[in-house]
C-alpha cells in the first residue's frame, strides 16, 4: 500500500541532544499529522498541521509543514529517556476516500 | 468506552486456523479503521468503516481477509487460514466524523499476531 517515506529509519542519541527527522511523499497533503508509538502501544498523536509553511510546537517538539506541502518535518528539543520510541508522520489522503496515510517511522532511542 | 479497546492483546495460531480479531472503537465515533504494523515497518492501511458500511477495502491483501462492523461500534477482522506472513501487530483506530478528520484517528493498543 502507499506509504510516506521517513528518515532516519533509526537513531540513537544522547540525553540532552536535539533531534530532528523528516518525512517526504510525492503527493502533496494538505494535513500532516505527528504520531509516537511506545512499545506496546498505539499510536498517539502529538502535533497536527493544517497549512503549508506552518510551524507549531508542542513542548519540546516543533513540526513544520513544508512549503511544498510533500513534505514535514519534526524536531525534538533537549531529548529524555521517555522520548524513545516509533515516529510516524502521516498525511491525509483525497484521493478516493479520505484516510490518512502512514509514514514509515523513526525509531528514536535515548541514551542516559 | 474511554478509549479504542482490542482484544485479544496476543494471539498465538497455527498456521491455516482461521483468527478473529476484536475493536470496540470510542463510543459516538463513526468512522473506524484496521491497520496492520508489521515488524520494522509502518502502518499499512486495510480497511475503513463509515457506520456499518465499508467504503475503502482497498488495504486488504487477500481474500483471506474479510472485515464486518455491526450496530455502528464494535467490529471483527478475520483471517482465514493464517499464513506466517499474517504475523504482525493488527492495529484498530476510530474518529468522529469522516475518514479525513482533522484532528487524526485514536488507536487501540493492537492485536499482536503469531502463525507458527
Amino acid at each position: 500500500g502507499q506509504q510516506l517515506n521517513q528518515s532516519p529509519q533509526s537513531m540513537f542519541i544522547q540525553e540532552g541532544e536535539d533531534v530532528s527527522m523528516n518525512c517526504t511523499s510525492s503527493s502533496i497533503f494538505n494535513t500532516w499529522l505527528w504520531y509516537k508509538q511506545d512499545p506496546g502501544e498505539g499510536p498517539v498523536l502529538l502535533i497536527a498541521l493544517y497549512k503549508a509553511g506552518e510551524l507549531t510546537s508542542n513542548g519540546r517538539l516543533t513540526a513544520q509543514f513544508g512549503i511544498t506541502r510533500k513534505d514535514s518535518f519534526l524536531n525534538i528539543s533537549a531529548s529524555i529517556p521517555s522520548d524513545v520510541g516509533i515516529y510516524f508522520c502521516a498525511g491525509l489522503s483525497t484521493s478516493g476516500t479520505y484516510k490518512y496515510i502512514f509514514g514509515t517511522g523513526t525509531r528514536l532511542k535515548v541514551l542516559a | 468506552g474511554a478509549g479504542v479497546s482490542q482484544s485479544p492483546s496476543n494471539k498465538v495460531t497455527e498456521k491455516g486456523k482461521d483468527v478473529e480479531l476484536r475493536c470496540d472503537p470510542i463510543s459516538g465515533h463513526t468512522a473506524l479503521y484496521w491497520y496492520r504494523q508489521s515488524l520494522g515497518q509502518g502502518l499499512e492501511f486495510l480497511i475503513y468503516f463509515q457506520g456499518n458500511s465499508a467504503p475503502d477495502k482497498s488495504g486488504l491483501p487477500s481474500d483471506r481477509f474479510s472485515a464486518e462492523r455491526t450496530g455502528g461500534s464494535v467490529s471483527t477482522l478475520t483471517i482465514q487460514r493464517t499464513q506466517q506472513e499474517d504475523s504482525a501487530v493488527y492495529l484498530c483506530a476510530s474518529s468522529p466524523g469522516y475518514g479525513g478528520s482533522a484532528y487524526g484517528y485514536t488507536f487501540g493498543s493492537g492485536t499482536r499476531l503469531t502463525v507458527v
